[in-house]
């Protein structure tokens, strides 16, 4: 079965500084999705970075990057220039065909 | 473009009792998806419709639990009875085809079952 873990509860970084939060994944599968979302104190889910598993490189959207490893099944996020409004829980999602999972989450605190 | 709305926001009912949520996802969006979200987890998927037939629903107590979407737009969730573990966030959330590749969320109802 498929499973996403982050193993980092909770997080610190200073504004202006970059961060990078680890997902690892496991699954037998070769052709899937993988996905980091934010979710802010108003609990609205939104998609931070989309990457698909057979594109070698990796995905990035303005100040946020992700570190594909699929040998390694790892899926990790920087955000650089880190923000206030960056403060959210993150959560790493796995998705094939109609399976999607997140793992547990990540709690970002940015300080200023 | 519209979001993705639900109500009620929050609910506070006591356990046996019952409860029901409501979700108009965006415009013209085929797939439907609930998923509850108890506090310190990631969000799990309760059941998955395309248009309005039920595509996943394994993770779905349904015993207690029940959802259909109408004409394939509006959807709604209920809890009956309810136990103090359904104490969580209903998430609504709706994307194009079914598969998915990008999922707009709601706002979550949140639950609190004494």
């Amino acid at each position: 079965a498929q499973t996403v873990t982050q193993s980092q509860p909770e997080m610190s970084v200073q504004e202006a500084e970059t961060v990078t939060l680890s997902c690892t994944y496991d699954t037998s599968e070769s052709d899937y999705y993988l996905f980091w979302y934010k979710q802010p104190p108003s609990r609205q889910m939104i998609l931070v970075i989309r990457q698909e598993a057979y594109k070698q490189q990796n995905a990035t959207e303005n100040r946020f990057s992700v570190n594909f490893q699929k040998a390694a099944k790892s899926f990790s996020l920087k955000i650089s220039d880190s923000q206030l409004g960056d403060a959210a829980m993150y959560f790493c999602a796995y998705r094939r065909d109609d399976k999607i999972i997140f793992g547990k989450g990540t709690r970002l605190h940015i300080l200023p | 473009e519209a979001g993705v709305a639900q109500s009620p926001r929050y609910k506070i009912i006591e356990k046996r009792q019952s409860v029901a949520f409501w979700c108009n996802p965006i415009s013209g969006h085929a797939t439907l998806y609930w998923y509850q979200q108890i506090l310190g987890q990631g969000p799990k998927l309760l059941i998955q419709f395309q248009n309005n037939g039920v595509v996943d629903d394994s993770q779905l107590p349904k015993d207690r639990f029940s959802a259909e979407r109408l004409k394939g737009v509006d959807s709604t969730l209920k809890i009956q009875p309810a136990k103090l573990e359904d104490s969580a966030v209903y998430l609504c959330a709706s994307s194009w085809g079914d598969r998915g590749l990008e999922q707009y969320f709601g706002p979550g109802t949140r639950l609190t079952v004494t």
